[in-house]
């Protein structure tokens, strides 16, 4: 079972920014918040990870609490193709058998 | 190039017909995946297969069946579809389990 919790779907107006929260309250403290998006009839694609702090790519930004049990995909100015399922997973690094799980992930809608 | 590339794209065969779908990566990583995708959207993994070590989602079928010739490939098999079987598969790979996964484009299986 996924060991994340999400909205099932958000909207957002174009160039604004979207936030896209998520819960993971039982996180071990080796395991990194990852975020992956998907686009209709696209395989999934990774947007940006982190484990503690806050991080910055040239695709978003993702913001951990302190007390690591939630996070927020920060999209800062949204798209029309930033139309799409993200979904927010935890995961170890391991060269053994963890397996990544996904949940159903939060469907955004980027309107005019 | 793509580095994760599945085959066929679309696949339309009949029920109790056998087929497989194959996978490959040119990323150098030690980890892949099969994942399948339902007409619901939810994202499930069905194998992941590291260094030579199979794990098995204990919920899929045993007429489902990976095979992996070497690292860069992951090839799944699946015996006396089924009308339910219908969904999109998605092979995935990573640099030992739990890191960033790069998934493929997807293959669409319709069983009639």
């Amino acid at each position: 079972d996924a060991k994340t919790t999400q909205p099932p779907s958000m909207d957002c107006a174009e160039g604004r920014a979207a936030n896209l929260p998520c819960n993971h309250s039982t996180i071990s403290g080796n395991e990194y918040v990852y975020w992956y998006r998907q686009i209709h009839s696209q395989g999934p694609q990774y947007i940006i990870h982190g484990l503690k702090n806050n991080e910055t790519n040239e695709m978003a930004s993702l913001i951990i609490t302190e007390d690591r049990k939630s996070s927020t995909l920060i999209l800062p100015h949204a798209t029309l193709r930033d139309t799409a399922v993200y979904y927010c997973i935890v995961s170890f690094p391991s060269g053994g058998s963890y397996i990544p799980t996904f949940g159903r992930g939060t469907s955004l809608i980027v309107h005019p | 190039d793509t580095a994760v590339s599945q085959t066929p794209k679309y696949l339309v065969t009949q029920m109790g017909n056998d087929k497989s779908i194959k996978c490959e990566q040119n990323l150098g990583h030690d980890t892949m995946y099969w994942y399948k995708q339902d007409s619901k959207k939810f994202l499930k993994i069905m194998f992941s297969y590291n260094n030579k070590e199979l794990i098995i989602n204990e919920t899929v079928p045993n007429r489902f069946s990976p095979k992996s010739p070497d690292k860069a490939h992951l090839n799944l098999h699946i015996n006396s579809l089924e009308l339910g079987d219908s969904a999109v598969y998605f092979c995935a790979s990573s640099q030992s389990s739990g890191n960033t996964i790069y998934f493929g484009e997807g293959s669409w299986l319709t069983v009639v």
